[in-house]
């Protein structure tokens, strides 16, 4: 079975700072992995996912992430955050292959906090 | 619908009462898939269903849950016998045979 590590359960930062959130997954073969965003009172929405191919993928809104295979990582990235960047971060992984019929495992989240 | 809807979208209940969430799964969606999601903690799969296969329960914490789909569209998670624990939000997400998961809002569930 997969399994997700936040390691950052908490992160503030002030506008225009860059942002990296930790993402390690567990899991011997092939996966999907995928970054969601889940702002105040709004539900889950997929911000970016990757499924093979460049290891780094560009997602909406200025996020992007990169999978290093070896360090079994999908770190999620921006360069410069807006207060609107304001959410919970779930990191999710899947196994690949068997069409959509495989859960989403996720990570714990991270809280991100962007002060004015 | 444009997405997925769940009802009600806030439940609150007296330990030991028993509790039907609903999920209505963007149409055409052959996956449904409900999670919980507890103070702090992650996303904390349920169960899924695929088309008429027989439903993945794995993640069913205990044999209080249970869920069904209808016609292959909606989907009822039912818990019985609430316990305070149970106290999560319950998330519904659908999914085509291509991945592309649309989660619904949730439904905020109280156990008092």
């Amino acid at each position: 079975a997969q399994s997700v590590s936040q390691h950052n359960h908490h992160v503030i930062l002030s506008e225009a700072a860059s942002l990296e959130l930790g993402c390690n997954y567990s899991y011997g073969g092939t996966v999907n992995l995928f970054w969601y965003v889940q702002y105040p009172g709004q539900h889950l929405q997929l911000l970016l996912k990757y499924f093979s191919g460049d290891p780094l993928v560009k997602g909406i809104k200025g996020f992007e992430a990169e999978f290093i295979k070896s360090k079994f990582s999908f770190n999620l990235r921006k360069p410069s955050v807006q207060w609107s960047d304001t959410a919970e971060y779930f990191c999710a992984v899947k196994a690949a292959g068997s069409g959509s019929a495989r859960q989403l495992t996720f990570g714990s989240g991270t809280q991100l906090t962007v002060l004015p | 619908g444009a997405g997925v809807s769940q009802s009600p979208s806030n439940k609150v209940t007296e330990k030991g009462k028993d509790v039907e969430l609903r999920c209505d799964p963007i149409s055409g969606h052959t996956a449904l898939y409900w999670y919980r999601q507890s103070l702090g903690q992650g996303l904390e799969f349920l169960i899924y269903f695929q088309g008429n296969s027989a439903p993945d329960k794995s993640g069913l914490p205990s044999d209080r849950f249970s869920a069904e789909r209808t016609g292959g569209s909606v989907s009822t998670l039912t818990i019985q016998r609430t316990q305070q624990e149970d106290s999560a939000v319950y998330l519904c997400a659908s999914s085509p045979l291509s991945y592309g998961y649309t989660f619904g809002s949730g439904t905020r569930l109280t156990v008092v």
